[in-house]
């Protein structure tokens, strides 16, 4: 088993390019859930998602989009860079029950 | 608003020694409440999770315990490891709305934990 991988896990873009944060779990878990995490502040939920075809907005969830196509992918698109998304992206995962499990972290830097 | 704060921000200890990590949260309502351990440049890591009636958890020399009436926790950990060293963080989750279970999860900033030999 693999968990909730995620790709790729640097990245730098320039203000105004647009980028896919990829995110696959092999868990079967309905639910997933994208996360940012500034340093030195919680992480902040910014879409999730309860099933294939279903998305729901977080906390932040301005200049991002979701898609949920299958119950395995759960893509984060940006589409025009901004400084203030610099931060680390953290995909979860979770069947229906309390336990998440986290995917490695893709840091993002836009300049 | 629901909030989770954690204290101290960082803790320096020697190794073998135990500390103990504070979490006070003002969610409402409340599923469950979870520990995680972060390794620097890793994802969250699980170590225990809590639902309302349950007071205490163990997970090896780690033990949270939970007063849902004070809506306060904490995590001891018991004669600490160099690899012990990471940020330590508070999460609770409260309801979406349908499921009482999977919920949306309210992250504190953590507590970041240096062991020292």
């Amino acid at each position: 088993n693999a968990g909730v991988t995620q790709t790729p896990k640097f990245r730098i873009l320039k203000i105004g390019q647009s980028m896919t944060l990829q995110c696959a779990q092999d868990m079967n878990h309905n639910y997933m859930y994208w996360y940012r995490q500034d340093p030195g502040m919680g992480l902040k939920l910014i879409y999730y998602s309860v099933g294939a075809g279903i998305t729901d907005k977080g906390e932040v969830p301005n200049g991002y989009n979701v898609s949920r196509s299958t119950t395995e992918d759960f893509p984060l698109r940006l589409e025009l860079a901004a400084p203030s998304q610099t931060s680390v992206y953290f995909c979860a995962s979770s069947r229906e029950g309390p336990r998440a499990f986290f995917g490695q972290g893709t840091r993002l830097t836009v300049v | 608003k629901n909030q989770v704060e954690q204290s101290p921000q960082s803790l320096i200890i020697l190794e073998g020694k135990n500390c103990t990590l504070q979490c006070n949260y003002t969610v409402s309502p409340f599923s469950n409440l979870r520990w995680y351990k972060q390794d620097t440049g890793r994802g969250p890591v699980s170590l225990t999770i809590m639902t309302f009636s349950e007071n205490t958890k163990s997970n090896g020399r780690y033990t949270a315990t939970l007063d849902a009436d004070t809506k306060q926790s904490s995590l001891h950990i018991t004669a600490s490891q160099l690899s012990d060293s990471a940020s330590y963080i508070c999460v609770v989750s409260a309801p979406f709305g349908g499921s009482s279970n999977t919920g949306k999860l309210i992250f504190g900033q953590g507590t970041t934990l240096q062991v020292k030999p």
